[in-house]
């Protein structure tokens, strides 16, 4: 299996602009979490998938930011409009929801908004 | 509710010293609990877990045993090596609000020199 694969790896933006980051989840789970890590505030879970449908969304800093599941496949998470202060890490992660497994995470799309 | 609590670091060794990364937590019912390692520039990945009261995970000489009646899951390696310097996550999976979530501690730098 090739892991969780998110898209692009780094994006430069600039403030303004709409950014869209991608995820293909672990073919097989069916729960979907992104995360953003930052230094000032480390790791923090923005939104959470169960079978495609949005569970936990309390973590979305505010309306500029949305999250889409349209399919067990393909998750996307975007920020419109783009400010400095989003620039973090954004990381996917899957794992079967049934019992308390672990999650498996990609490798993280670094977001600088200048 | 549920929460994980793991030692501020950096924590600073020199090679082959022991290792303790002290994590609790608090929660509900009968989680599942996990080490995470992030190393530079990627993703978290999975450590080892430990799913049940008194139950010892292990990989890459790193251990941790999950003790119930102290809420606690601290890891320990009897002697590090400089490509262990990552940072590293406690966590837990527990069922929340009718569903299975992921906490995970703020993590815990850890930089060993040669």
């Amino acid at each position: 299996d090739a892991g969780v694969i998110q898209s692009p790896r780094h994006e430069v933006t600039e403030m303004g602009q709409e950014v869209t980051l991608r995820c293909k989840p672990i073919s097989g789970h069916n729960s979907l979490f992104w995360y953003r890590q930052t230094m000032m505030r480390g790791l923090e879970l923005l939104i959470y998938f169960n079978n495609n449908v949005p569970i936990d969304d309390s973590g979305m800093p505010e309306d500029r930011f949305s999250a889409k599941m349209p399919n067990a496949s393909f998750s996307t998470l975007k920020i419109q409009p783009s400010e400095p202060r989003d620039s973090a890490v954004y990381f996917c992660a899957s794992r079967r929801s049934t019992g308390n497994t672990e999650a498996f995470f990609g490798q993280g799309t670094r977001l600088t908004v200048v | 509710g549920n929460s994980v609590t793991q030692m501020e670091g950096p924590v600073t060794l020199s090679e082959e010293a022991f290792l303790t990364i002290n994590c609790t937590y608090t929660a509900t019912g009968y989680p599942s609990l996990f080490w995470y390692v992030q190393y530079p520039g990627e993703g978290l990945q999975l450590l080892l877990k430990a799913t049940k009261a008194d139950d010892k995970g292990s990989n890459k000489g790193f251990e941790a045993t999950y003790r119930k009646e102290t809420t606690s899951f601290h890891l320990e390696k009897g002697s590090v090596q400089v490509s262990d310097s990552a940072v590293y996550f406690c966590a837990l999976s527990a069922v929340m609000d009718s569903s299975y979530k992921l906490i995970f501690g703020s993590g815990t730098r850890l930089l060993v020199r040669p």
